[in-house]
């Protein structure tokens, strides 16, 4: 099975600074049928369900502002918010789907310096 | 656009199974993978398991003995069934679509397990 590892485990970035939280595989998420990393982003605010952010990696799900972006390839990955912005204050996981079970990191908490 | 919402008790005893349900609205449940994760009280994500609309299921191997996933395309619902609870199984349980592109979840329930 694979072990999804982010790091940090909390953040605190001040306003309209950057944040940047890592996420690594215990083997490549690679799916060779597609070239398409099998990795997914979500943000989770207190009380509410995870929304999906980043997918293949690096592919933004529509509506998401363009601070949030995603990189890497095969197991080692990147979220990146530009600019922080008050509203993104949240725990945020990573997740692969390239083979069950689909697993998660242990999350990121994100705060306000 | 795919919505889903979980249904069921609140609240179920030590021993006892948990059964949940969750309805799909905006879309047909004839594709994609369906699936369940929970998330005990302050902490993270776990993956329970999925299921294709074909009947193919998969599972998180430490729940794989007490749990079971199930279809039901007529009434484009899908349900977990969860035996032999513990305390240890009180969590928000979301139910949630894959589709090669990440998931998308429900609102979530909380079952408590207690006596």
């Amino acid at each position: 099975d694979i072990v999804m590892t982010q790091s940090p485990d909390s953040l605190a970035v001040s306003l309209g600074e950057r944040a940047t939280i890592n996420c690594k595989s215990s083997q490549s998420v690679l799916d060779s049928s597609n070239n398409k990393n099998s990795l997914a982003w979500y943000q989770q605010k207190p009380g509410q369900p995870p929304k999906l952010l980043i997918y293949w990696a690096s592919t933004r799900e529509s509506g998401v502002p363009d601070r949030f972006s995603g990189s890497g390839s095969g197991t080692d990955f990147t979220l990146t918010i530009t600019s922080l912005q008050a509203e993104d204050v949240a725990v945020y996981y990573c997740q692969h789907y390239y083979s069950p079970p689909h697993s998660f990191g242990q999350g990121t908490k994100l705060e306000i310096k | 656009q795919v919505q889903l919402q979980e249904s069921g008790p609140g609240l179920v005893k030590p021993s006892e199974t948990l059964s949940l349900t969750c309805t799909v609205s905006g879309g047909s449940i004839s594709n994609s993978f369906w699936g369940w994760i929970r998330q005990p009280p302050g902490k993270g994500l776990e993956w329970i398991g999925y299921i294709h609309y074909s009947g193919s299921t998969y599972y998180s191997p430490s729940l794989r003995s007490r749990a079971i996933i199930s279809v039901d395309t007529s009434k484009t619902q899908f349900s977990l069934k969860l035996s032999s609870v513990t305390a240890a199984d009180t969590a928000v349980y979301y139910c949630a679509t894959e589709g090669g592109r990440g998931y998308k979840w429900g609102q979530g329930t909380l079952v408590t397990v207690s006596s």
